[in-house]
This record gives C-alpha cells, sequence and structure tokens, in this order.
C-alpha cells in the first residue's frame, strides 16, 4: 500500500520569505500522481500544484514550485514571496494512474501547518 | 460552475440520530469521492463512485455508514445511528478521468458534531 509522510507538522516563514515543505511517499508503482493541497481556516481544500510522475520537469505555478525526486520518493514543496494568505494547512497527496480498483482516491500526508509572519 | 456543492455546513445531532449529508458534483465529472477528516485519523477515503457505481467502500467504518448515488448530479452519505466519536469533517470531491487526471475538486465540507 503506498503511504505519503509530511515530517514537518509546523513551518513558520517570514512574509516575502520562501519557505519549503517536505513530503516523502511509499509506492512500488512507476506512474502515478503527487498532489499539494491548500487548507486555509475556511477549510475547504483547494489544489496548489500537481506533478505527473513521467514528467522529469518540476511543477511550476506562480509562486509554488516543486522538487520532485522520483528515486528518492521525495516532493517537496516551495513557495516563493511568502504572503499571508498563505497561512493554512498543506497536505501532501498521492495517486495511482491506474484509475482501477481502489486506486482512483487520494491519500493524504498528515499536513503541514504554515505560519506566516508580517 | 459552482463547485462541488455539499449541504448542509454544519451539522449538529444527537447520538443514535441519523444524519444524512448531501453532496452535488460538478457535472460532466465521472468521479465522486467521500472523505473524512479528524485530527487523529487525517484525510481517510470513505468511498467512491464512477459513474454512480460504488468502486470501492472499504474506507466505510462500519455498517451505520452507508452512501448512495443515485443519479449523476447528487450523493448522500448516511450514518444510522450516530455517535460521538462519528464527529468530524466530511468532505465530497469529484474528478473528471477523460484519459488524464485532471484534479480533484472538493467541497466546502460538512462540520458533524454528534453530541
Amino acid at each position: 500500500a503506498q503511504t505519503v509522510t509530511q515530517s514537518q507538522p509546523e513551518m513558520s516563514v517570514q512574509e516575502a520569505e520562501t519557505v519549503t515543505l517536505s513530503c516523502t511517499y511509499d509506492t512500488s508503482e512507476s506512474d502515478y500522481y503527487l498532489f499539494w493541497y491548500k487548507q486555509p481556516p475556511s477549510r475547504q481544500m483547494i489544489l496548489v500544484i500537481r506533478q505527473e510522475a513521467y514528467k522529469q520537469q518540476n511543477a511550476t505555478e506562480n509562486r509554488f514550485s516543486v522538487n520532485f525526486q522520483k528515486a528518492a520518493k521525495s516532493f517537496s514543496l516551495k513557495i516563493s514571496d511568502s504572503q499571508l494568505g498563505d497561512a493554512a494547512m498543506y497536505f501532501c497527496a498521492y495517486r495511482s494512474r491506474n484509475y482501477g480498483g481502489s486506486q482512483g482516491n487520494l491519500i493524504f500526508g498528515k499536513g503541514t501547518k504554515l505560519s506566516v509572519k508580517p | 460552475d459552482a463547485g462541488v456543492i455539499q449541504s448542509p455546513r454544519h451539522e449538529v445531532t444527537e447520538m443514535g440520530q441519523e444524519v444524512t449529508l448531501r453532496c452535488k458534483p460538478i457535472s460532466g465529472h465521472d468521479y465522486l469521492f467521500w472523505y473524512r477528516q479528524t485530527m487523529m485519523r487525517g484525510l481517510e477515503l470513505l468511498i467512491y463512485f464512477n459513474n454512480n457505481v460504488p468502486i470501492d467502500d472499504s474506507g466505510m467504518p462500519e455498517d451505520r455508514f452507508s452512501a448512495k448515488m443515485p443519479n449523476a448530479s447528487f450523493s448522500t452519505l448516511k450514518i444510522q445511528p450516530s455517535e460521538p466519536r462519528d464527529s468530524a469533517v466530511y468532505f465530497c470531491a469529484s474528478s473528471f478521468w477523460g484519459g488524464r487526471d485532471y484534479g480533484y475538486t472538493f467541497g466546502s465540507g460538512t462540520r458533524l458534531t454528534v453530541v
């Protein structure tokens, strides 16, 4: 079974600075998707960024980028120029590329609570 | 597009009562997922549907939980009878496959409190 681990329960960053959130995962599959979701106090789950395992190029979305290390099974999220609105819980998630059977669901890590200091 | 719509947003009920949570997925999405979020267990999948058919319900904690998807635009998650340990935030999410992953869209969740 696949597992996702976020080893940093809490992180803090100064406004305008850069912060990196860590995520590791365990899988025997070679093709899969990885995601970062943001959950602000409103509790809405918001997709931040996604990465397809077969793509070597790291995904980027404006101030958000990932460092995908497939061999190391590592998928970290870098937030540049942090803003107060970035304060939230961040969840790393894994999903098999094969949608069949029980492989269609997202497997989440426990989350990292990010605080942004003004 | 109004996104995934869940109702109610908050529900407080007494132990032993029946609770029904509702979800309207995004039109055209062919997958629907029910997740539960607690501090202790994090986000865990309860059940998911593909084209209204339940595919995996192994996450449903016990027989007190049931889920239905009578059509492509509506799903329910029912707890009967409810217990205090069912208190959690319940999320519905939908997605479209179409040969590649377009990502999940989550609803705003229902916060259930069983007293």
